[in-house]
């Protein structure tokens, strides 16, 4: 069983620019996450989609945007970059119900310069 | 609210020592538990879980105990490897967000 892909592995944007990620989750899995992880912030949460609706929502600006689409796929939107989005933002799959685990990708590292 | 308190690293171990990683957790209601490990390079991976109290989770020899009365979740391997030098993350489910701990990196020498 293919495990959660994300697409691109690594990206590097100038300040301003937007970039979108992709992630794949594992086939039957409803639900997508996203978390962003940073050396000063850990990991922290993004969104959660589930049947193309975001479910659960983390506290991050407005220009952080996701969507999920009816294959379960999911892509996330970041707009006008700036420096301190320089993060590895990590997908990740469940079947959204109660309790169960989430399985992640590998991850895309985004460098902002 | 919720949160997660893992121990500071560097844990620095012989091969063959003994293990534990303390996390300590705050929450509402009843989370689930995890663990993830972390290897240079990629995601997370679930190293074990357990979803109610007294519940031990285990896995590739690591376990984990689901301790109500404590609020913890410690993290105990008997003979650890040079292949377990990784970042370990405790974390909580609460309403389909994991909430994570800080990572404790986790360095075993031969």
């Amino acid at each position: 069983k293919a495990g959660v892909t994300q697409t691109p592995r690594y990206l590097i944007k100038t300040r301003g620019q937007q970039v979108t990620l992709s992630c794949s989750p594992i086939s039957g899995h409803r639900s997508v996450s996203w978390y962003q992880q940073t050396p000063g912030q850990g990991l922290q949460f993004l969104f959660e989609y589930f049947s193309e609706t975001q479910r659960n929502k983390g506290n991050f600006p407005g220009r952080f945007s996701g969507r999920q689409f009816s294959n379960s796929r999911s892509e996330m939107n970041v707009s006008t970059l700036e420096l301190g989005d320089s993060a590895l933002y990590l997908c990740a799959s469940s079947h959204g119900t109660t309790n169960s685990p989430l399985h992640f990708g590998n991850g895309t590292r985004l460098t902002v310069t | 609210g919720n949160s997660v308190t893992q121990m500071e690293g560097p844990v620095t171990l012989s091969e063959e020592a003994f293990l534990t990683i303390n996390c300590t957790y705050t929450a509402t209601g009843y989370p689930s538990l995890f663990w993830y490990v972390q290897y240079p390079g990629e995601g997370l991976q679930l190293l074990l879980k357990a979803t109610k109290a007294d519940d031990k989770g285990s896995n590739k020899g690591f376990e984990a105990t689901y301790r109500k009365e404590t609020t913890s979740f410690h993290l105990e391997k008997g003979s650890v490897q040079v292949s377990d030098s990784a970042v370990y993350f405790c974390a909580l489910l609460n309403t389909d967000k994991l909430i994570f701990g800080t990572g404790t990196r986790l360095q075993v020498f031969p």
